[in-house]
């Protein structure tokens, strides 16, 4: 069964124009909640995480995620976007049953348009 | 620099043949990890470490085979008994409550 769903396969902006990718995941317990970004050919690289605390956490490269427990989600959100940020952004979910063991959602690839 | 480094970038295989990734990390990690990336379909865990000579079998070992000698080091060997083993491979590290950290990757490739 799928644990972390990642709904959109790919989203398309305008530069300057706002985003928020989505993520959902299906665990009862609060996971520890991260996102990546790949470049193509690359490793992934961590944009921002939450482990606890306040439920609105900033990351690198002006992004932004708000964890809402009610609605087990975990989205992804940036106010302007730059043609840098096309990528492909996955969203993890550690469990914390098994030390550092993350389930990936599917990804979703941000085209950018000039 | 500390990092995570996968070599080869680039490998090539016959059928029939196995092959051995290599994975090194000077972070002082005590785990280690082994993904696989297919186009669509997010990260599968193949194996994983928690410490020196342990290792479990993640969602998709068949095929697979690892060992954990050294703190550092996590090989993965992609055997012939891996049907179908072309796909992006990615080694990562990390520590308990922190994240992931990941090398650059290695793409296999059957030939």
């Amino acid at each position: 069964a799928q644990s972390v769903t990642q709904p959109d396969i790919h989203i398309t902006v305008s530069e300057g124009a706002s985003l928020e990718l989505r993520c959902n995941y299906s665990y009862g317990a609060t996971p520890y909640l991260f996102w990546y970004v790949q470049s193509p050919g690359q490793g992934l690289q961590l944009l921002l995480k939450y482990f606890s605390g306040d439920t609105l956490v900033q990351g690198i490269k002006g992004f932004e995620a708000e964890f809402k427990r009610s609605q087990s989600s975990f989205n992804l959100r940036k106010p302007s976007v730059h043609w840098s940020d096309a990528a492909e952004y996955f969203c993890a979910v550690d469990r914390g049953s098994t030390l550092g063991r993350l389930y990936f959602g599917r990804g979703t690839q941000l085209t950018v348009w000039p | 620099d500390g990092g995570i480094t996968q070599s080869p970038k680039y490998l090539f295989r016959k059928e029939g043949q196995n092959v051995t990734l290599s994975c090194e990390q000077n972070l002082n990690h005590d785990a280690m990890y082994w993904y696989r990336q297919d186009p669509g379909q997010g990260l599968r865990l193949i194996y994983y470490s928690q410490i020196v000579n342990d290792f479990q079998k993640g969602d998709i070992a068949e095929g697979y085979s690892v060992s954990r000698e050294k703190k550092e080091s996590f090989p993965l060997t992609v055997t012939s008994a891996q049907k179908n083993p072309t796909a992006f491979y990615l080694c990562a590290s990390g520590t308990l409550n922190t994240e992931a950290f990941f090398g650059q990757g290695t793409r296999l490739t059957v030939v």
